[in-house]
């Protein structure tokens, strides 16, 4: 069956610092991956997703970028972290254009 | 552009009442329509889906039908259990181009002994 990962799971970092979280799958091949974050109180927002490696479409101008160095692998990074970088940060995975399936989220808190 | 409008919550109900959470889409065509479930201190799981209209997602005695008439995709429960509190959201992914997903802000559930 398959399972993404996704780490840290929480995260405090100051402003100005960089940001590398990683979110890995198993058990599928060539899946389309996301990237998305959950400001507090506020819904769900895309910000990248990739249909494969080292293809990566931005939907939201930011700080922000990811890469994808190998088939189940999505990074999510920033040189310099603002204070409105915080939030919960959701990879997902599908097959396609199918349901798409949610890892247990990275908390980051920047102060 | 396609867009996603949730009841707001919180919700606040007594185990075993009857609960409705509205959500109303925005989109061209025929999208796919989803409801997630975030329990606290988790991601988010799928929770039940419908692709075309009239049909009805169902999990966990959950159910919602999709209804192209009004735009709507209401999830409903006939008897909530305190294990049911958790944020849920409804989203859209649309029929043609990206496999991108839509989500309303949520709706928190609390459900009380």
């Amino acid at each position: 069956s398959q399972t993404i990962h996704q780490w840290p799971a929480t995260l405090v970092q100051p402003v100005g610092s960089p940001l590398s979280l990683e979110c890995t799958v198993e058990g599928t091949s060539n899946p389309n991956l996301y990237w998305y974050r959950q400001a507090a109180g506020r819904g769900l927002q895309l910000l990248f997703y990739s249909v494969g490696i080292g293809q990566i479409s931005s939907e939201v101008p930011q700080n922000l970028s990811a890469s994808r160095p190998q088939d189940r692998q999505f990074i999510l990074s920033s040189k310099k972290l603002l204070l409105s970088d915080s939030g919960f940060y959701l990879c997902a995975w599908s097959v396609l254009k199918e349901t798409q399936y949610f890892g247990p989220g990275t908390r980051l808190l920047v102060l | 552009g396609d867009s996603v409008t949730q009841m707001e919550g919180p919700v606040t109900l007594s185990e075993e009442a009857f609960l409705t959470i509205n959500c109303t889409y925005t989109a061209t065509g025929y999208p796919s329509l989803f409801w997630y479930v975030q329990y606290p201190g988790e991601g988010l799981q799928l929770l039940l889906k419908a692709t075309k209209a009239d049909d009805k997602g169902s999990n966990k005695g959950f159910e919602a039908t999709y209804r192209k008439e009004t735009t709507s995709f209401h999830l409903e429960k006939g008897s909530v259990q305190v294990s049911d509190s958790a944020v849920y959201f409804c989203a859209l992914r649309a029929q043609t181009g990206a496999n991108n997903l839509f989500f309303g802000t949520g709706t928190r559930l609390t459900v009380i002994p």
